[in-house]
């Protein structure tokens, strides 16, 4: 399996709080993914990164930042976590025109 | 339209059955093709790529249709361990990056 590493897999938390999810790779993989899978929507592209400090908005990013300081790490960021963002979260990471590979997923639950 | 599109199912199929799942692609611009399988509460895990002369890895067989912008996968001699929810996903990529979109999933259960 490809070495990516979520962190941390589970987290419960109150609206309101910040929260950051990390995404660890030791691939050494130039793109990194942040989605998120809920019941009816499949996955949905929050943001994304092309390389270091090089990153973008996927369909969902409202509510969502990301940064990426080096290559290995990608953090999720939700500055004021709402009941709406519950979800399961997948990291993703890629080589150009290749397929992607996914870490073990976050459960976030926003009470 | 969505980008990609799947067929919506559920799949309800006895074991031992020949099974084709059928995904639908807007942007003539990609480039390449991919099928996934996830498990109940797990991540999305590669079952194949998708090439254009067509491929086959063991009893899965994908096939790409250019012209008509859809991908295919077929199952044979289902086994109950098949059961999972398939995702196809397509790569149309641009000058820097990579824009990979996936499909909401067709869902395999495999009856005994």
């Amino acid at each position: 399996d490809a070495g990516i590493t979520q962190s941390p897999r589970h987290k419960v938390t109150e609206t309101g709080t910040p929260v950051t999810l990390r995404c660890h790779q030791t691939e050494n993989h130039r793109y990194m993914y942040w989605y998120r899978q809920d019941p009816g929507h499949g996955l949905r592209l929050i943001h994304y990164s092309y390389g270091v400090k090089d990153t973008d908005k996927g369909e969902v990013s409202d509510g969502y930042s990301v940064s990426r300081s080096k290559t290995e790490d990608f953090l999720l960021t939700l500055e004021s976590a709402t009941s709406s963002q519950t979800s399961v979260y997948f990291c993703a990471i890629s080589e150009h025109n290749q397929p992607q590979h996914f870490g073990d997923g976050t459960r976030l639950s926003i009470l | 339209r969505k980008e990609v599109e799947q067929d919506p199912g559920p799949f309800n199929v006895p074991e031992g059955a020949t099974v084709a799942f059928n995904c639908t692609y807007s942007n003539s611009a990609s480039q390449s093709f991919f099928w996934y399988r996830q498990d109940c509460r797990k991540e999305p895990k590669l079952l194949m790529s998708v090439y254009s002369s067509g491929n086959e890895d063991g009893r899965f067989t994908a096939q790409l249709n250019r012209a008509s912008q859809y991908i295919s996968l077929l199952i044979r001699d289902s086994k109950l361990s098949d059961s999972a929810t398939y995702l196809c996903a397509v790569n149309i990529m641009k000058t820097s990056y990579d824009k990979v979109i996936f499909g909401p999933g067709t869902s395999l259960s495999v009856i005994p």
